[in-house]
């Protein structure tokens, strides 16, 4: 069973808009929340992570809000560039034993 | 780049046999995850190796295996391949005292025919 899921599957955004893709877990036992981004024939590469004493991190352009009571948790990918043209997955671990993923959004943005 | 490379990148093999995928992990990395990432998904944990020990499992058969040396490498092997097995496969290493970040190789593209 999926314990973390992800929406939307694929989004497209005007280069300058903002991208927001969410998730929501079950397991309440997680803490830590982190999101990667993967290119085309690449491996996942972690992007920003939350702990949940946190409601919200902000990395440059890249944004993570989270809501402990409703079990979930947000990448707001803000002045969208084409380079951030990729698959994005929310994970969430238990003392960083197994990351659970969620299915991926793909983001495309247009120039 | 990560560090941890992962060997070979491509593979086609047939059903019924077996394949062995190889990761070199970052060096003084002492923990190893395997994953499965199935076309269109997100990666599924296959198992962890901590000082050579498998130390997790995910909900995979025992026909997946692994082992991890001491020189920082590791290896999955798959016995008996299906057709469902094919997959992008990832592993990613960490160290377990340390930064609790994971770092993934670029991963092996498995076709099972």
């Amino acid at each position: 069973q999926q314990q973390v899921k992800q929406s939307p599957q694929s989004l497209i955004v005007q280069k300058g808009g903002i991208s927001i893709i969410n998730c929501a877990y079950e397991n309440t036992a997680f803490d830590y929340f982190p999101w990667y981004q993967q290119f085309p024939g690449k491996g996942p590469a972690l992007l920003i992570a939350i702990r949940p004493d946190v409601s919200e991190k902000k990395e440059g352009r890249f944004t993570i809000s989270f809501n402990k009571s409703a079990k979930q948790f947000s990448l707001h990918i803000m002045d969208s560039q084409p380079g951030d043209s990729a698959t994005y997955f929310c994970a969430a671990t238990f003392r960083y034993y197994k990351l659970s993923f969620g299915a991926g959004t793909t983001v495309t943005v247009r120039a | 780049e990560t560090g941890v490379t992962q060997s070979p990148t491509h593979l086609i093999k047939t059903r019924g046999q077996q394949v062995t995928l190889r990761c070199s992990s970052q060096s003084g990395h002492n923990t190893v995850s395997w994953y499965q990432q199935a076309l269109g998904q997100g990666p599924q944990f296959i198992f962890q190796y901590y000082r050579e020990e498998e130390n997790g499992r995910g909900n995979f058969p025992p026909r997946f295996s692994g082992l991890q040396f001491p020189n920082y490498s590791s290896e999955l092997n798959v016995n008996a391949l299906e057709l469902d097995d094919s997959a992008l496969y990832l592993c990613a290493s960490r160290d377990r005292q340390g930064n609790y970040e994971q770092y993934f190789g670029p991963g092996t593209r498995l076709t099972v025919t």
